[in-house]
């Protein structure tokens, strides 16, 4: 069974400081995506970042960054500069390759912004 | 690029009516399309997955008579909640697999909340 945990239901962070949230996951597959999407309070889906498990190096997105750590099955998110509008459900998730197309998401973090 | 559309945005409706939602790849085609529904405070919960011209795939527990599915294009699939009933009342979100080198990932629509009195 493929599944994702995200520990931290809640989170907060000042403006202007960086947070991390935590991700991680369990396959048996080599072949992998792996993605954070953003929910905010209108409820559209985001894409932040998406990751390849193929590749080392770490994907980053402006502000947003994160640890991919292949091994350990971790996959977190730094927010750099955090901005009001970061306030938001953070889905970690991933999807396996090789034909299979369905996201397996965590149960969330949300994440205040506090001026 | 990679935008998703949904229609309506929000939806009321009457016990045993039926209501129908579509999602629309704007600017990408989207052979694969996938239906999700969300309850408060939680996370997404995959209901099927559609494919442009052929019958979609059911996620177990999901009764796909009650939730009719429809991928007539590879820009537009279609949502049919028959007869709906209070306990339908939820966030349905659509997403569509983009090509090319993301074709991996999905978009998502804004969702549609639907209400059933």
């Amino acid at each position: 069974a493929q599944t994702v945990t995200q520990s931290q239901p809640e989170m907060s962070v000042q403006e202007a400081e960086t947070v991390t949230l935590s991700c991680t996951y369990d396959t048996s597959e080599n072949n992998y995506y792996l993605f954070w999407y953003k929910q905010p309070p209108s409820r559209q889906m985001i894409l932040v970042i998406r990751q390849e498990a193929y590749k080392q190096q770490n994907a980053t997105e402006n502000r947003f960054s994160v640890n991919f750590q292949k091994a350990a099955k971790s996959f977190s998110l730094k927010i750099s500069d955090s901005q009001l509008g970061d306030t938001a459900m953070y889905f970690c998730a991933f999807i396996v390759g090789a034909g299979s197309y369905q996201l397996t998401f965590g149960k969330g973090t949300k994440l205040s912004v506090i001026p | 690029g990679a935008v998703v559309s949904q229609h309506p945005s929000r939806v009321i409706c009457k016990s045993g009516t039926s209501v129908k939602i579509e999602c629309r790849s704007l600017d990408f085609q989207a052979t694969t399309m996938f239906w999700y529904r969300q309850f408060p405070k939680q996370s997404l919960m995959l209901m099927a997955t559609s494919n442009e011209g052929s019958k979609a795939t059911y996620e177990q527990g999901v009764e796909k008579d009650k939730f009719l599915i429809n991928h007539a294009s590879l820009t537009l699939s279609t949502l049919t909640v028959t007869s709906a009933h209070p306990e339908d009342s939820s966030f349905y979100i659509c997403s569509a697999e983009a090509g090319g080198g993301y074709k991996d990932t999905q978009y998502f629509g804004p969702g549609t909340r639907l209400t059933v009195l």
